[in-house]
């Protein structure tokens, strides 16, 4: 069954810092691949997803995602951390379109003045 | 649009009690998915409905049934609460008539149940 790993439960940037949030992947068949984000209070929304085509993926609020197959990997990066980038991240992964959707633990980021 | 609304917002039970936890969404989607957030876990799919009349197990099932009453509206329903059932509970749809993943999922706020 496929999973997500993501290294790191928590970590901090300081503001204006790259970031840089880690997930591997393990599926049988060509993943699609998903991150969300959660605000304090509030439910997931979807950043950004990768389904098929290009590996690069531009997500919402300046986020991007790599789908790297030789590595099994997809990290979510962003040029320059915002204070309003506080929140947990969560990888998620699917072998299929008609598949359920399996979350990683998630990554607290937060944000340094 | 209200987009995904859930009642209540918080619930603190006691052992053996049971309740319903409401979710409707305005935006016509045709899955509706209700998962359970607990620290340190992720996220983990309870049940889901792929159309109006359907419904499916998903991770983690025991101690829960739902109801799609209609297009709208999916609830979920703890019959006898467990103290292993504190969690926060999500609700989520998506335009999916399968209840598959490529289709983006929008989320509720929550509930936060507490089982004492």
């Amino acid at each position: 069954a496929q999973s997500v790993t993501q290294l790191g439960s928590h970590v901090s940037v300081s503001e204006g810092a790259l970031v840089l949030l880690r997930c591997n992947y393990s599926s049988s068949v060509p993943p699609y691949l998903f991150w969300y984000v959660q605000y304090p209070n509030q439910g997931l929304q979807l950043l950004l997803k990768y389904t098929t085509g290009a590996t690069l993926v531009k997500g919402i609020n300046g986020f991007e995602a790599e789908f790297k197959k030789s590595e099994t990997s997809f990290h979510l990066t962003k040029p320059s951390a915002h204070m309003s980038d506080a929140a947990e991240y969560f990888c998620a992964v699917s072998e299929d379109r008609d598949d359920k959707i399996n979350f990683g633990k998630g990554t607290r980021l937060h944000i340094l003045p | 649009n209200a987009g995904v609304t859930q009642t209540p917002k918080f619930q603190v039970l006691k052992t053996g009690q049971s309740m319903t936890l409401q979710c409707a969404q305005d935006m016509n989607h045709n899955s509706m998915y209700w998962y359970r957030q607990d620290p340190g876990m992720g996220l983990r799919l309870i049940y889901y409905s792929a159309s109006e009349g359907t419904t499916d197990k998903g991770e983690v099932p025991n101690g829960y049934n739902v109801s799609r009453l209609n297009k709208r509206e999916f609830s979920l329903r703890l019959e006898s609460a467990a103290p292993s059932q504190t969690s926060v509970y999500f609700c989520a749809s998506s335009s999916s008539t399968s209840g598959g993943s490529t289709d983006t999922q929008y989320f509720g706020p929550g509930t936060r149940l507490t089982v004492l």
